[in-house]
This record gives C-alpha cells, structure tokens and sequence, in this order.
C-alpha cells in the first residue's frame, strides 16, 4: 500500500459545483497536512494547512480524520480558475518524513 | 521579492556527463529539499536538508548528491546521468522551527532530458 493515496482523477467538474476529494495515508504517526495546488507545468502552491479541528478558507474547506487517516478537500461554488492538479502532503516528525500524494487532477467545466 | 531559483530552467544532456542544477533561496529558511517529478509518480523526494552542513536522503537518493555549504544554496549534482533520470526536478525551501513545518516554496522547476 502506498503511504500517501489519492484518486488521480481527472475529475471534470460544471462551474458552480461542489467537488470534495480525499487523500489517504498509512502512517498513524503522521502529524501535519496540506493541501498543494499544482497549474500544468508549474511549481506547486500551498492552498492550505489542514487541522485536526477542521478549517475553512473562503470556498474551500479541509479537514482531518485520524481515526480513518484520511484528509480531505472540499471546494464550492467551484470556478473555472479552480482547474488544477491538487496534492496532500503528509509530513512525519518521527522520521522527519515529508511525503506527497500523486495528486488529483480537477478540470471545471464551462 | 522572497523566491526560490533553480537554474537551468531547461537542460538537455548526455549520458554520462555530470551537472548540476543550483537552487537557491532568499527566504533564510532553513530546511530545502530536492525533488522529481515523473506522470503517475507525483514529487518523489530526492534529498534534504535541515540546515548548514546536514543532509540526508530522501526516498530517491540513488544517482543523486547534494551538498549545503551555505544556508542559501542547495545545489543538485548528477555525476553519471542516465536515461532514467530525465524528469521534472523541484528545489523546495521553508522555515523549520523545532518539529514545526511550514509553507514548502517551490522554485520553478528544471525539465532534464538525458540522451
């Protein structure tokens, strides 16, 4: 099983919908997350921390679920501005492990 | 302007015959890391570093060495590339404070072709 999993997609999306996936990992110890966007071609971008209590920015919402280690993303209204690759980001302290998922790719539809 | 640099943006070489791809960054983070990126795979890990003089591998080490003399710059060093390390590398930088991570900034990535 790999560490970090997520669905490769592509996802295609209308404009205006609500599209949530998950990023799933294997590592109980694993300590921090984050959600990464990633343009064709381009240097990925930090889209948001992920806390253990959940948190919001603006349409886009993540949270955390230790129990069934899983985080997940969850965008609204989406636009067409939202296409992108989307890739969580697992990090172990123990091992000082820093470990990317593959990412989702998401297309919003005119 | 807070950034992270790589250079050559784009190389194309031949088998064999060593490189390297600078990165550097004007943030004073202390952690930096190198990256590739290959379809299906995502960003494999390469090397890192937690500050001056301490590195250490990553998932993807092998044909792989680094070196970080100065806090600044963490050059990537192929010494016999092959084939199957054509890919898209990225050099990564951020705070490190404690077991605290922050932000991963990325420089915008080297497109290496080896024949």
């Amino acid at each position: 099983r790999k560490e970090v999993e997520q669905d490769p997609g592509p996802f295609n999306v209308p404009e205006g919908a609500t599209v949530a996936f998950n990023c799933t990992y294997s590592n109980s110890a694993s300590q921090s997350f984050f959600w990464y966007r990633q343009d064709c071609r381009k240097e990925p971008k930090l889209l948001m921390s992920v806390y253990s209590s959940g948190n919001e920015d603006g349409r886009f919402t993540a949270q955390l679920n230790r129990a069934s280690q899983y985080i997940s993303l969850l965008i609204r209204d989406s636009k067409l501005s939202d296409s992108a690759t989307y890739l969580c980001v697992v990090i172990d302290f123990g091992n000082e492990k820093l470990t990317f998922g593959t990412g989702t790719r998401l297309t919003i539809i005119p | 302007e807070a950034q992270v640099t790589q250079n050559p943006r784009y190389l194309i070489t031949v088998t064999g015959k060593k490189l390297t791809v600078t990165c550097s960054q004007n943030m004073n983070h202390e952690y930096m890391s190198w990256y590739r990126q290959d379809p299906g795979l995502g960003l494999r890990q390469i090397y890192y570093s937690m500050n001056v003089e301490v590195t250490d591998k990553g998932d993807v080490p092998e044909g792989y060495k680094v070196s970080r003399k100065e806090k600044r710059n963490f050059p990537l060093i192929l010494e016999s590339p092959s084939p199957n390390q054509t890919s898209l590398y990225f050099c990564a930088s951020s705070l490190l404070s404690g077991q605290e991570y922050y932000e991963q900034y990325f420089g915008p990535g080297t497109r290496l072709t080896v024949t």
